[in-house]
């Protein structure tokens, strides 16, 4: 079983809809979850981060965090298609490794 | 402004003939690590440095050098490029590590033929 598994299908989805997408992991040691945002030619960019078990709210965007499920999710409401990017997940142990998912590549459809 | 720098953007090279590829940061990080990415794969860690002169493997290191002389660059070196390193490389750097907010280059496309 991989450390980080993030289903990399791409998602399309119309102008407004909300975007849900999800992780799991396996490793216990992962205390810290991130979503990088990586547009196309670009390095990526960190857009969520958290340490805790529950919700948290940037704007339009809301990370979620199941320690005991080993589940993390991000979701984007009122989607843009300035929101066309590739989503990855990130998880840490706090040590020196930053372990990604695959990425999802969201098309917002205006 | 705080960036991560890398250089070339583009590089086609030929098999075995060495290469650097640098990466600098104007943020005064401890941390800087390298990473490939590939289609279905994801990104996967080739080394990092935790300050100078303190470097280590991650996840992907056979093939790969890294050298931390000073805090601000991390150069990734491939002393005989095979064809099986053609892919899209970025170099990181945060404060402290792994918990801490990365901010990453705009990349290097490396072709080996």
């Amino acid at each position: 079983q991989k450390e980080v598994e993030q289903d990399p299908g791409p998602l399309s989805v119309p102008e407004g809809a909300i975007v849900s997408l999800n992780c799991t992991y396996s490793n216990s040691a992962f205390q810290y979850f991130m979503w990088y945002r990586q547009y196309s030619r670009k390095g990526p960019e960190l857009l969520m981060y958290t340490y805790s078990s529950g919700n948290k709210e940037d704007g339009r965007f809301t990370a979620q965090v199941d320690k005991s499920s080993k589940y993390i999710s991000l979701f984007i409401r009122d989607s843009q298609p300035s929101d066309s990017a590739t989503y990855l997940c990130a998880m840490s142990g706090g040590n020196n490794r930053l372990a990604f998912g695959k990425g999802n590549q969201v098309v917002v459809i205006p | 402004e705080a960036q991560v720098t890398q250089n070339p953007r583009y590089l086609i090279t030929v098999t075995g003939k060495k290469l650097t590829v640098t990466c600098s940061q104007n943020m005064n990080h401890e941390y800087m690590s390298w990473y490939r990415q590939d289609p279905g794969l994801g990104l996967r860690q080739i080394y990092y440095s935790m300050n100078v002169e303190v470097t280590d493997k991650g996840d992907v290191p056979e093939g790969y050098k890294v050298s931390r002389k000073e805090k601000r660059n991390f150069p990734l070196i491939l002393e005989s490029p095979s064809p099986n390193q053609t892919s899209l490389y970025f170099c990181a750097s945060s404060l402290y590590g792994g918990a801490t907010e990365a901010f990453f280059g705009q990349g290097t496309r490396l072709t080996v033929v």
